[in-house]
């Protein structure tokens, strides 16, 4: 069980330039989420999703945009970055049903120059 | 929405004693409390949670505390050790009102002094 994975670990992009962050799961959890963790801020929800084909925004969804590809994968893309975008980006998956716990991948960090 | 305030933001302790930090949440609907750590350059991690009709739970050497009427909610650690340096964050969620995310605080840095 590799649990929750992200890929890429790091990422360097330019202003105005796109990119999609990867995120499986083989848990066969129905729920997943993105995060972002700045400096001081704790993690911030970005999106969700409860289940396969269904998105919902969360606290901070704008620049974003994400897809549930299927029951194990949740994709974040970032279709313009901006420096506002630099952070570092976590998913979660979870159960859902009977459990609260949410599982944390290892993070991708992403600087937009 | 939610509101969650963490406190202290940084926490030294000598190895051995005990540590405490509090949160606070806004939202009297919220009745499910985790607590995650996390080490550097990795995800958060949950180390113990507590929902709103339990008090208190406890697990070895951590403990978390719930006051409900005050909307307060603490996590314990006793006998620090050098391995519990870490950032800890508390978070709050309204369980079963569907696939909301956890709404964190602004975390602990909690450093254990030899």
């Amino acid at each position: 069980n590799a649990g929750v994975t992200q890929t890429p670990k790091f990422q360097v992009l330019k202003t105005g330039q796109s990119m999609t962050l990867q995120c499986a799961q083989d848990m066969n959890h129905n729920s997943m989420y993105w995060y972002r963790q700045d400096p001081g801020m704790g993690l911030r929800l970005i999106y969700y999703s409860a289940s396969e084909g269904t998105t919902d925004k969360g606290e901070v969804p704008n620049g974003y945009n994400v897809s549930r590809l299927n029951k194990r994968e949740f994709s974040l893309r970032l279709e313009s970055a901006a420096p506002s975008q630099t952070s570092v980006y976590f998913c979660a998956s979870r159960v859902v049903t009977g459990k609260d716990e949410q599982f944390f991948g290892p993070g991708t960090r992403l600087t937009v120059l | 929405g939610e509101n969650v305030e963490q406190h202290p933001s940084t926490l030294s302790v000598q190895e051995g004693d005990s540590a405490v930090i509090k949160c606070t949440y806004s939202d009297s609907a919220s009745n499910y409390f985790p607590w995650y750590k996390q080490e550097l350059g990795k995800g958060p991690q949950l180390i113990i949670d507590i929902r709103s009709n339990v008090g208190e739970k406890k697990d070895q050497r951590i403990a978390v505390t719930l006051n409900k009427t005050a909307k307060h909610f603490s996590l314990h650690i006793t006998e620090t050790q050098p391995e519990d340096s870490a950032v800890y964050f508390c978070a709050a969620r309204i369980s079963g009102g569907g696939a909301d995310g956890l709404t964190f605080g602004k975390g602990t840095h909690l450093i254990i002094q030899p």
